[in-house]
């Protein structure tokens, strides 16, 4: 069974362009998350979308985004990059809904943005 | 909001040493708590967690923990650690909203 894929795996853009990144969840798996890991905030949850829909978004601005098709493959996209938005950007999926944590996140290996 | 604090940002310890890093949580709702482990240039890989229930938890690769609501910590202890250990852990919570909040992270350095 394939892992969490997450494409590409490094990436370098210029400040103000925008980036998509992509994660194809393990098969089966509706539930997909997004997390930002830097060395200085540590890891913080972006959003997770289940069917198609935001469930939950964390504290980040606008100009983060993200969708989610009908085959569970999710993308992030940020738009007006900055300096600070260099990162390693985690997703995970999972098979059960919202409301029910009783199983595992398996997380990809990330995209590492690095914005210049 | 929930909270997670990992005391310890790394800790040394020896081959075949027993370790345990520190976490403690804070939350006024339930809380379903998990430790991640994080190899170089890799993703995460769940090492265990606690729903409820038994309050001693066992995970992979030997590692387990205590979940102690009186202290609100979740410690997790090895009783002897081999050098492929070495990485970084983390500590997180999450209340049922799948979304998942994690402590700043211990690196784990065993040393022959």
């Amino acid at each position: 069974k394939a892992g969490v894929t997450q494409t590409p795996r490094y990436l370098i853009k210029t400040r103000g362009q925008q980036v998509t990144l992509s994660c194809s969840p393990i098969s089966g798996h509706r539930s997909v998350s997004w997390y930002q890991q830097t060395p200085g905030q540590g890891l913080q949850f972006l959003f997770e979308y289940f069917s198609e829909t935001q469930r939950n978004k964390g504290n980040f601005p606008g100009r983060f985004s993200g969708r989610q098709f009908s085959n569970s493959r999710s993308e992030m996209n940020v738009s007006t990059l900055e300096l600070g938005d260099s990162a390693l950007y985690l997703c995970a999926s999972s098979s059960l809904g919202p409301g029910s944590v009783d199983t595992e996140a398996f997380f990809g290996q990330g995209t590492r943005l690095t914005v210049v | 909001a929930q909270s997670v604090t990992q005391l310890d940002s790394q800790v040394p310890v020896f081959e075949e040493a027993p370790v345990e890093l520190r976490c403690n949580y804070s939350s006024s709702v339930s809380v379903y708590l998990f430790w991640y482990v994080q190899y170089p240039n890799q993703g995460l890989q769940l090492l265990l967690k606690y729903l409820s229930g038994s309050t001693l938890v066992k995970g992979i690769n030997g590692f387990e923990a205590e979940f102690n609501k009186s202290q609100t910590s979740f410690h997790l202890r090895k009783p002897s650690v081999h050098i492929s250990d070495t990485a970084e852990y983390f500590c997180a919570g999450d209340t049922g909203r799948r979304a998942l909040t994690f402590g700043s992270g211990t690196r784990l350095q065993v040393q022959p």
